[in-house]
């Protein structure tokens, strides 16, 4: 088993472009999540969610869009990326809330 | 919302010695208490968690404590080695909602 797949590993983005970060799982998982990780802030979340075709809002939500369109896999999207976000990405799924979440490897992105 | 604060955010200790890590967390309500250990360059990875109908957990060098009254829970690291050098985070989640909020963060740093 992959566990947590993600891709890219590395972008480096214009101010205005935009990507789509993508996440699979091989583990069956219900639950998956999107996390940015900034110097001393932590793990935030930015969107997840608890099934295949539902979404939902995490804290920091601004400026990303996500779906869910197949269980294995949960996109990530910025329609016009920004230099604040500039971060590295992690993925995670589990198979319920208060199970275990595997992360995947992170996406570092750069936008400038 | 649920908010978890984590102390210290940088700790250096020496080979052998022990290691602590405090959380506290504000909703009252929160049952689940995770912590992940994150390697550089790698995503978060599950080390031990805790529910709240115990007290404490073991796992070999690590222990978790909770204290549901005042709201805290610790991660105690014994006879540390180089190996346990990473980023630690704490998090907490209450079974009726559906995500996990983490702490900031502690860099653990065990000098030979």
């Amino acid at each position: 088993n992959a566990g947590v797949t993600q891709t890219p590993k590395f972008r480096v983005l214009k101010t205005g472009q935009s990507m789509t970060l993508l996440c699979a799982q091989d583990m069956n998982h219900e639950y998956m999540y999107w996390y940015r990780q900034d110097p001393g802030m932590g793990l935030r979340l930015i969107h997840y969610s608890v099934g295949e075709g539902t979404t939902a809002k995490g804290e920091v939500p601004d400026g990303y869009n996500v779906s869910r369109l197949k269980k294995q896999n949960f996109l990530l999207g910025l329609e016009s990326a920004a230099p604040s976000q500039t971060s590295v990405y992690f993925c995670a799924s589990s198979s319920d809330l208060q199970e275990t979440q595997y992360f995947g490897p992170g996406t570092r992105l750069l936008v400038l | 919302g649920e908010n978890v604060e984590q102390h210290p955010s940088t700790l250096s200790v020496q080979e052998g010695d022990s290691a602590v890590i405090k959380c506290t967390y504000s909703d009252s309500a929160s049952n689940y208490f995770p912590w992940y250990k994150q390697e550089l360059g790698k995503g978060p990875q599950l080390i031990i968690d805790i529910r709240s109908n115990v007290g404490e957990k073991k796992d070999q060098r690590i222990a978790v404590t909770l204290n549901k009254t005042a709201k805290h829970f610790s991660l105690h690291i014994t006879e540390t080695q180089p190996e346990d050098s990473a980023v630690y985070f704490c998090a907490a989640s209450e079974s009726s909602g559906d995500k996990l909020t983490f702490g900031t963060g502690t860099r653990l740093a065990v000098r030979p």
